[in-house]
């Protein structure tokens, strides 16, 4: 597509519930990232895809949390068991093969509330 | 380690005073460094990287080695300006790369 796409735009979920997590990068891009935007924190790095394989998963917080991503494109984040402190946005952003000079195209996150 | 420290979390400054956005970073290698800028209720996207020596929406930025800093500069800063602005230091090793960003400074220019 155009852009990177994001999906749901927000969800809203119960503590305890699982939730799954969309992102649909630019065609071609080969790289995927997961970021995590809170308030006050930055942007967190998550975990980095090359194709379909995953080298770095050092963000993950924990367990709960995986990713998994398919035939070189879609990639979907998986928090099982949600809990409060899971609420934030969810960025997912792609970049051509080393993602240097062109940097990274974000898409406009999941807004994730657990309640 | 590498990392990102933008001390600021809000910088207010008046229309048509000049700007700088701080940012320091600490990484033992060759680092490649970049804005990127998120705009009330748009998309985090990139605002420019060192590498290109670019000058966008009238910002610029140096890389400083020798302080590790890499700070974001408008001589007159405008309404439009208004927004969150993200450092980021981009990194390899093994084959792989890494971003971190920093924890975003809020720019608010006011009229």
């Amino acid at each position: 597509g155009a852009g990177v796409s994001q999906s749901p735009s927000n969800k809203v979920t119960e503590k305890g519930k699982d939730v799954e997590l969309r992102c649909d990068p630019i065609s071609g891009h080969t790289a995927l990232y997961w970021y995590r935007q809170s308030l006050g924190q930055g942007l967190e790095f998550l975990i980095y895809f090359q194709g379909n394989s995953a080298p770095d998963k050092s963000g993950l917080p924990s367990d709960r949390f995986s990713a998994e991503r398919t035939g070189g494109s879609v990639s979907t984040l998986t928090i099982q068991r949600t809990q409060q402190e899971d609420s934030a946005v969810y960025l997912c952003a792609s970049s051509r093969n080393s993602g240097g000079y062109y940097g990274y195209t974000f898409g406009s996150g999941t807004r994730l509330t657990v309640v | 380690a590498q990392r990102v420290t933008q001390p600021e979390k809000l910088l207010s400054v008046f229309k048509g005073a000049p700007v700088e956005l701080k940012c320091n970073y600490s990484y033992s290698g060759s680092p490649e460094l970049f804005w990127y800028v998120q705009y009330s209720r748009q998309r985090l996207q990139l605002l420019l990287r060192h590498i290109s020596r670019e000058s966008i929406k009238g910002f610029t930025a140096d890389l400083n080695k020798g302080e590790t800093s890499f700070h974001l500069k408008k001589p007159f800063a405008q309404e439009e300006d208004s927004a969150m602005y993200y450092c980021a230091l981009r990194t390899e090793s093994g084959g792989y790369q890494k971003v971190t960003f920093g924890t975003g400074t809020k720019l608010q220019v006011i009229p």
